[in-house]
């Protein structure tokens, strides 16, 4: 059974500080991962989705890697900002997504 | 593309009534959609799987005859809470697959609250 945990829980740095949110998961025959943002009380925002063949994605600031092997992604986000503040969620895809506990990120002024 | 909209995004009831909520793809045929729900400060957890024209598979631990989902053409999937409880109160998010693309589109979810 896929199981997917972040790390950290939480977080809270300065602005300006790049960042590195940590995903993995227990099952690595997975089709592709994706990286999203949940505003509070809002739905997901898609970030970045890597396919099982790629190394990385990147979008503007951010940056998602993907070790199948290991079974670990992560998301990098340079010079953070403070509307960078919200909840980051991954999700491994082995036909069903298995969401990851979540990482709320703040970032203050 | 790849629009995914729900109706209503948010909806209170009385403890004891029915809510539906609808999954609708806008610009594309979704051969599967997906109903999760998130409770607060929780992550999303699938509740059922939908496939147009079958009957939905449901995640061990849902009720699928209190959570009754149809997915009756490829634009729409309606979930109906039945006899809906205080603990029904969560975040109910729906998502949209096309055939043979391995990527969920979601819609923007639909806050339940019951009194």
């Amino acid at each position: 059974k896929q199981e997917v945990t972040q790390i950290p829980a939480a977080l809270s740095v300065p602005e300006g500080e790049n960042l590195v949110l940590n995903c993995s998961f227990t099952d690595s025959a997975i089709y592709n991962l994706q990286w999203f943002r949940q505003d509070p009380g809002k739905g997901l925002t898609s970030l970045l989705l890597i396919q099982s063949s790629q190394r990385e994605q990147t979008s503007g600031r951010l940056n998602a890697s993907l070790d199948k092997s290991s079974g670990r992604s992560t998301l990098y986000i340079a010079a953070s900002q403070p509307g960078d503040s919200a909840t980051y969620l991954c999700a491994a895809n082995t036909d069903k997504l298995i969401f990851g506990t979540g990482t709320r990120l703040q970032v203050f002024p | 593309g790849a629009v995914v909209s729900q109706h209503p995004s948010w909806v209170i009831c009385k403890s004891g009534t029915s809510v539906k909520i609808e999954c609708r793809s806008l610009d594309f045929q979704a051969t599967t959609m997906f109903w999760y729900r998130q409770f607060p400060k929780q992550s999303l957890m699938l509740m059922a799987t939908s496939n147009e024209g079958s009957k939905a598979t449901y995640e061990q631990g849902v009720e699928k005859d209190k959570f009754l989902i149809n997915h009756a053409s490829l634009t729409l999937s309606t979930l109906t809470v039945t006899s809906a409880h205080p603990e029904d109160s969560s975040f109910y998010i729906c998502s949209a697959r096309i055939l043979g693309i391995n990527e969920q589109f979601f819609g923007p979810g639909t806050r339940l609250t019951v009194l």
